[in-house]
């Protein structure tokens, strides 16, 4: 079974701050990894996806992915109050079915 | 953009009791999926289904049963509720990669 690690568990930033968040898992086979932003009393919402080592850039976002060490980074530019959430990284197992593993998240806020 | 609804929003049962959740999607995936989210262990996968009539088990089953009448429903029933139980529910859809999540369930079984 996919193991999924995410660091740190808070974070406080103020306004404007570049945000950081990581994420590793067990399976270098794994298919995509995504990441979900979860406001307080709603559902999960993808915000970005990689399946390749590297980076994607999406607006404020950034992702890497390093399959070697089995570790991917979401990065967020310019952070504003409204990013102020639960960020989950969530890995698709390589099993043959669309099943994700999620990390336990990493609540983040943003001071305005 | 893909709608998931979930009823009931909030639900507070007895033990012993039987509880149903349903869930309902418009966008015609094939996948469907039951989490549970607590507290310091996240989201948890505990049914899932590729299409009408099909269920399987997920990470954590025990306790719980599904059924998918149609591709646009999906139901996680709780036929004993326990205490243990109580936890926020989501259900999901979602084919090649992206899940959908609707709302939650906020069940409290006393």
């Amino acid at each position: 079974q996919e193991k999924v690690q995410q660091s740190p568990e808070s974070l406080i930033v103020p306004e404007g701050a570049m945000v950081s968040l990581n994420c590793s898992f067990s399976d270098s086979a794994s298919q995509s990894i995504w990441w979900y932003q979860q406001h307080p009393g709603k559902g999960p919402k993808a915000l970005i996806s990689i399946f390749s080592n590297g980076n994607k850039k999406e607006g404020r976002l950034t992702v890497y992915l390093n399959r070697a060490s089995l570790h991917v980074s979401l990065h967020i530019k310019d952070s504003q109050p409204s990013d102020s959430a639960v960020y989950l990284c969530a890995v698709i197992s390589n099993t043959g079915y669309q099943n994700f593993y999620f990390g336990k998240g990493t609540s983040l806020t943003v001071i305005p | 953009e893909a709608a998931v609804t979930q009823s009931p929003r909030n639900k507070v049962a007895v033990t012993g009791g039987k509880v149903t959740l349903s869930c309902n999607q418009t966008n015609n995936h094939n996948n469907m999926y039951w989490y549970r989210q607590d507290t310091g262990h996240g989201l948890r996968l505990i049914h899932y289904s590729y299409g009408a009539g099909s269920t399987e088990k997920g990470d954590i089953p025990d306790g719980y049963k599904a059924s998918r009448p149609s591709q646009e429903n999906f139901s996680l029933i709780l036929e004993l509720a326990t205490p243990s139980q109580t936890s926020v529910y989501f259900c999901a859809s979602g084919d090649w990669g992206e899940q959908y999540f609707g709302p939650g369930t906020r069940l409290t079984v006393l």
